[in-house]
């Protein structure tokens, strides 16, 4: 299964866009990426998925490298209610998602 | 529309002893996963069913852990005996996966908290 990197934390302050990073540079044609997070005490809930061209939908927004190689979910005004762990995931068809460490983001007020 | 539903909430057990936890994933989801969750880790995958077979149990330490999914709807994951090291909360999740209408979602149930003494 193709692996996913992304920084143990991050910090933002409130009202001000984050940019979460993840690099994925095994990733094959096929595979989607996929993002979820995590609020505590929670499960993981969907944020965004793609293939190839950047998405956006009302929670967030997806940015996807030309090579493929890496992508960034964009939350364009972060709230206290942003604060979680995020994370990036590669989907291969497999039916498996497979979850690594993700990315505790930390909102300060 | 109603999630994925998981019982107990919570549960402590002694080692050695045995526990059970349910699940009933979102109505029509073919596929469901058992994910369990140490605390501080991301969510390990222990078990897969599409449907009401098993597409991957590669992560269930199949000694103790025990997974079947009822025609194809409800789930419950049984661990006999029950380690420390168990201690976790255990996370169901189901997702149209495997069917025509797939959008990329996994719901994931609240999950239910197993501590071990």
């Amino acid at each position: 299964d193709a692996k996913t990197t992304q920084p143990n934390s991050m910090e933002s302050n409130e009202e001000e866009p984050v940019h979460l990073p993840c690099n994925h540079s095994t990733i094959s044609g096929t595979d989607y990426i996929h993002w979820y997070r995590q609020l505590p005490s929670q499960g993981p809930e969907y944020v965004i998925h793609g293939l190839t061209s950047n998405v956006n939908n009302r929670m967030a927004s997806l940015a996807i490298a030309e090579d493929r190689k890496s992508s960034t979910l964009i939350l364009h005004r972060a709230t206290l209610r942003d604060a979680a762990v995020y994370y990036c995931i590669l989907y291969s068809g497999t039916y498996k998602y497979i979850f690594g460490t993700g990315t505790r983001l930390k909102v300060l007020a | 529309e109603a999630g994925v539903a998981q019982s107990p909430r919570y549960k402590i057990i002694e080692k050695r002893q045995s526990v059970a936890f349910w699940c009933n994933p979102i109505s029509g989801h073919a596929t469901l996963y058992w994910y369990q969750q140490i605390l501080g880790q991301g969510p390990k995958l222990l078990i897969q069913f599409q449907n009401n077979g098993v597409v991957d149990d590669s992560q269930l330490p199949k000694d103790r852990f025990s997974a079947e999914r009822l025609k194809g709807v409800d789930s419950t994951l049984k661990i006999q005996p029950a380690k420390l090291e168990d201690s976790a909360v255990y996370l169901c999740a189901s997702s149209l996966v495997g069917t025509e209408v797939y959008t990329g979602e996994l719901f994931f149930g609240e999950g239910s908290r197993l501590t071990v003494l």
